[in-house]
């Protein structure tokens, strides 16, 4: 009954392939995220879907293709995979909001490592 | 643009003492302003929330926070720390009625609790 479950936990590719990673939410969230968590812990935002809709990509490379078949999947594609791709990617989902913040729901993340 | 910066990249306290991780944030609105909580290897956990209600938000586990807008803070404690802190913990702030529900991290202050 997880909450945001995302597969694999971990991932260990060679640089050039292409890789994904699945997000699903069984909370009737419309909303869902992917954050990326470097090797010094800092966590940015990547992209943020609603209804199935994208409304943020911040500024990252062409490689990486969110895709989102219905409001409660949301999977990360990467092609030609570099070794500054490596990183713990998060999916995190919640309700648009309305007069007040939305909460976001994280998942226990995707560990990426590029050899 | 909204930024947070969290003081102590690590942080040491002995069991039953006070906690208290500091975090101060930029933003041009009246922000929302979040702790959340991340175990190793597993995702990120709310803590507590300010959504310009009361300045002093309770969360769970006995922490609090307090919002003090003439020093830009949001800093958090807990009067007596137990070995089960133990984690990292991310300040966050995000811009109210914004489209997304952007959260900006702060890089996280690791609490290491001594018996």
């Amino acid at each position: 009954d997880t909450a945001v479950s995302q597969t694999p936990k971990y991932l260990v590719t060679q640089m050039g392939n292409d890789k994904s990673i699945k997000c699903e939410q069984n909370l009737g969230h419309d909303t869902m995220y992917w954050y990326k968590q470097d090797s010094k812990k800092f966590l940015k935002i990547m992209f943020s879907y609603n209804n199935k809709e994208l409304i943020i990509n911040e500024t990252v490379p062409n490689r990486f293709s969110p895709k989102s078949p219905d409001k409660a999947h949301l999977n990360l594609h990467i092609n030609s995979l570099e070794l500054g791709d490596s990183a713990v990617y998060f999916c995190a989902s919640s309700h648009r909001g309305g007069l007040g913040p939305s909460i976001l729901t994280f998942g226990a993340g995707s560990r990426l490592t590029v050899l | 643009a909204q930024s947070v910066t969290q003081l102590g990249s690590h942080v040491s306290v002995s069991e039953g003492a006070l906690v208290l991780l500091r975090c101060n944030y930029s933003s041009s609105v009246p922000p929302y302003l979040f702790w959340y909580v991340q175990y190793p290897n597993q995702g990120l956990q709310l803590l507590l929330k300010y959504t310009s209600a009361a300045t002093l938000v309770k969360g769970i586990n006995g922490f609090e926070a307090e919002f003090k807008k003439s020093e830009t803070s949001f800093h958090l404690t807990k009067p007596s720390a137990h070995m089960s802190d133990a984690a990292e913990y991310f300040c966050a702030v995000s811009k109210p009625g914004e489209y997304g529900n952007k959260l900006v991290f702060g890089a996280g202050t690791i609490l290491r609790v001594k018996s």
